[in-house]
């Protein structure tokens, strides 16, 4: 049973460049949500996708967006990339949406903004 | 405000001493859930337990407990007999009953065990 995928797993841009982070979920879940993670700190919540709506978004720009398709894949877009978009992204997936579900993390896309 | 406070940054032992890793949370909700997850250097994050604000009943799970107080706000993980493998970073995670899963994470723990 394949977990979360993500990708792709590391890539490269330039500050001004924009970038699609794709994700697929649990088999059975339907909501994703995805995560920046800077180096050495906790995951921060950027957005949740649910019924192919954006249902709760965190304190991230608009330069952020998304995007979940009828099969619950879903992808992040970062447009105008800054230096300080670089992070592991991740993805999790879960099914519904409860406080008390559990969420299954992908192994996360490393962007570097150079 | 909801928050999470890992104050320990780093933790180094040797193999097979115990160690404790120390979570306080914030929160205004009355029913709110905790975790941790572990996150090796695969970037993975992996679940390791959860607890509603209703259950403080403390929890062994062979090497692993956890000791949950909301007296303190506190919900703090032990390793007993630590192994290499354990090496990790440890988040703990709170989320609200708010009709969403959204995790509110601290900012990890780094436990390095030596042979």
């Amino acid at each position: 049973d394949a977990g979360v995928t993500q990708s792709p797993t590391h890539l490269i841009k330039t500050r001004g460049q924009q970038v699609t982070l794709r994700c697929s979920p649990k088999s059975g879940h339907d909501t994703v949500s995805w995560y920046q993670q800077a180096l050495g700190q906790g995951p921060q919540f950027i957005f949740q996708y649910y019924e192919e709506e954006e249902r709760q978004r965190g304190n991230f720009p608009d330069r952020f967006s998304g995007h979940q398709f009828p099969n619950y894949s879903s992808e992040l877009n970062v447009n105008a990339l800054l230096l300080g978009d670089s992070a592991l992204y991740l993805c999790a997936s879960s099914f519904g949406r409860s406080g008390a579900n559990v969420l299954t993390f992908g192994a996360g896309s490393r962007l570097t903004v150079l | 405000a909801q928050k999470v406070t890992q104050a320990q940054t780093e933790i180094s032992v040797v193999e097979k001493e115990d160690v404790t890793l120390d979570c306080v949370y914030e929160t205004r909700d009355t029913t709110y859930y905790l975790f941790w997850y572990k996150q090796p250097p695969s970037g993975e994050l992996v679940f390791l337990i959860r607890r509603n604000s209703f259950d403080e009943q403390n929890e062994i799970s062979g090497r692993y407990s956890w000791n949950f107080q909301k007296s303190t706000s506190s919900f703090n993980f032990t390793i007993t007999a630590s192994q290499v493998v354990d090496s990790a970073v440890y988040f703990c995670a709170l989320s609200e009953d708010d009709g969403t899963d959204k995790l509110i994470f601290g900012t990890g723990t780094r436990l390095q065990v030596f042979p």
